[in-house]
């Protein structure tokens, strides 16, 4: 198993574009979660789903932040328009039950 | 706020057990004690788990008091390849809107040579 799968590993953008990361869950896991993870504020949990429909997006910071599933194989996360405070890394994770599986990571910059 | 409460850091010699204790008084006795790891610029690994009894695998051994109140993860031969932050935290066994998973800042771990 290839585990889970991050696109892209990492990212340079300028303020105001649009930034979309991508994760491949695990096959058969039936959670799916999206983090960032920053020096200041550690490792948050921003949205996960379940069976592909979002159960807790209370940890998403604002509007310009979306995530979908549109099958159990794939999922995005999207920043529109970015910002430079939206520099992070973002880690995807899958699991069932209680356990997660993360992957590499996305390093994004924002200038 | 977390719901557990790890020392910022800690020191252990290679080869020697690594006890990395975490606090979780409030723990319900439906929620498990999970515990992870990350490796600088890797993502969280996932160690081990487990509700009242003692747990073993081949990573490490999770003892949680009788109370639950508080457990250890125990690192049998810490290698240098165990340096790493280690997340201690507190779930239900299925995740739902009521559950907040909070990883917490964790303790990191240094294993010296």
């Amino acid at each position: 198993d290839a585990g889970v799968i991050q696109s892209p590993r990492h990212e340079v953008t300028e303020m105001g574009q649009e930034v979309t990361l991508r994760c491949k869950p695990i096959s058969g896991h039936d959670y799916l979660f999206w983090y960032r993870q920053t020096m200041m504020r550690g490792l948050e949990l921003l949205i996960y789903f379940n069976n592909n429909v979002p159960i807790d997006d209370s940890g998403m910071p604002e509007d310009r932040f979306s995530a979908k599933m549109p099958n159990a194989s794939f999922s995005t996360l999207k920043i529109q328009p970015s910002e430079p405070r939206d520099s992070a890394v973002y880690f995807c994770a899958s699991g069932t039950g209680g356990t997660q599986y993360f992957g590499p990571g996305t390093r994004l910059l924002v200038l | 706020d977390a719901k557990t409460t790890q020392p910022p850091s800690m020191d252990c010699a290679e080869g020697r057990a690594a006890n990395l204790p975490c606090n979780h008084s409030t723990i319900s006795g439906n929620e498990y004690v999970y515990w992870y790891r990350q490796i600088h610029s890797q993502g969280p690994q996932y160690i081990i788990h487990g509700l009242k009894n003692n747990e073993t695998n081949e990573m490490a051994s999770l003892i949680i008091t009788e109370d639950r109140k508080s457990s250890t993860l125990i690192l049998p031969h810490a290698t240098l390849r165990d340096t790493a932050v280690y997340y201690c935290i507190v779930i239900l066994g299925a995740w739902s809107r009521d559950d907040k998973i909070i990883f917490g800042k964790g303790t990191r771990l240094h294993i010296l040579p």
